[in-house]
């Protein structure tokens, strides 16, 4: 079974707009981490923002916030004023467990695309 | 720079063949961590080794062998090399004391492979 699934392949929003990435897990330990990396076309994995499965408030850090609702188990990534450069495949991941130290499972990510 | 340092960055050679990837991990993390990316898909995760020992595996095939060396570098084997082996291949690295919102997970710039 998928533990972390992206459900929008593709992804259109005109610039200065905001966009929802959604990003649903899956698992059963109490204690988890939620991860965003955007890899532009380059190639390279940039981390976004992090989510505590024990945090109380949502993540925010600059445009990127995450909108956590851990009853149905989603993680959903907010881009506010949506820029040019934010044109990028955008992966949800998930630690399973305390330590950071266990692998990061990824989603099949989303491609967004902003028109200008 | 990320403080993970991949080489070599792009490869390319035939079936048949056998090459090497290699990782230095960000200084002072443990934890090296192997991933799959082939085109258009999310990050497969391959192997994850801790302080020299192999900690946890993936999606890892048999043809497919990694190490971790004393100094925390680790190398990634890759034999009987098939077209469907083309893939960017990451590797990052954590340290599992490190403060949540940098619970990094930090990634290379990955190596490019192409099987020819």
């Amino acid at each position: 079974a998928q533990k972390i699934t992206q459900t929008q392949p593709g992804m259109f929003v005109q610039e200065k707009e905001a966009v929802t990435l959604d990003c649903t897990y899956d698992t059963s330990d109490p204690s988890y981490g939620l991860f965003w990396y955007k890899q532009p076309s380059s190639g390279e994995m940039i981390f976004l923002i992090y989510q505590g499965s024990y945090d109380q408030q949502n993540a925010t850090e600059g445009r990127y916030s995450l909108n956590f609702q851990k009853a149905r188990k989603s993680a959903n990534l907010v881009i506010s004023a949506s820029q040019l450069g934010d044109s990028a495949m955008y992966f949800c991941a998930m630690r399973e467990g305390r330590s950071g130290n266990t692998p990061l499972v990824f989603g099949k990510g989303t491609r967004l695309s902003v028109i200008a | 720079d990320s403080g993970v340092t991949q080489t070599p960055k792009h490869l390319i050679t035939a079936t048949g063949q056998r090459v090497t990837l290699r990782c230095s991990p960000r200084s002072g993390d443990l934890s090296v961590y192997w991933y799959q990316q082939s085109l258009d898909q999310g990050l497969q995760f391959l192997i994850q080794y801790y302080n020299g020992e192999e900690r946890a595996k993936g999606n890892i095939l048999e043809r497919f062998s990694a190490q971790q060396f004393p100094d925390l570098h680790s190398e990634l084997n890759l034999s009987s090399l098939e077209l469907g082996d083309s893939a960017l291949y990451f590797c990052a690295s954590s340290l599992a004391q490190r403060s949540p919102e940098l619970y990094g997970y930090t990634f290379g710039s990955g190596t490019r492979l192409t099987v020819v």
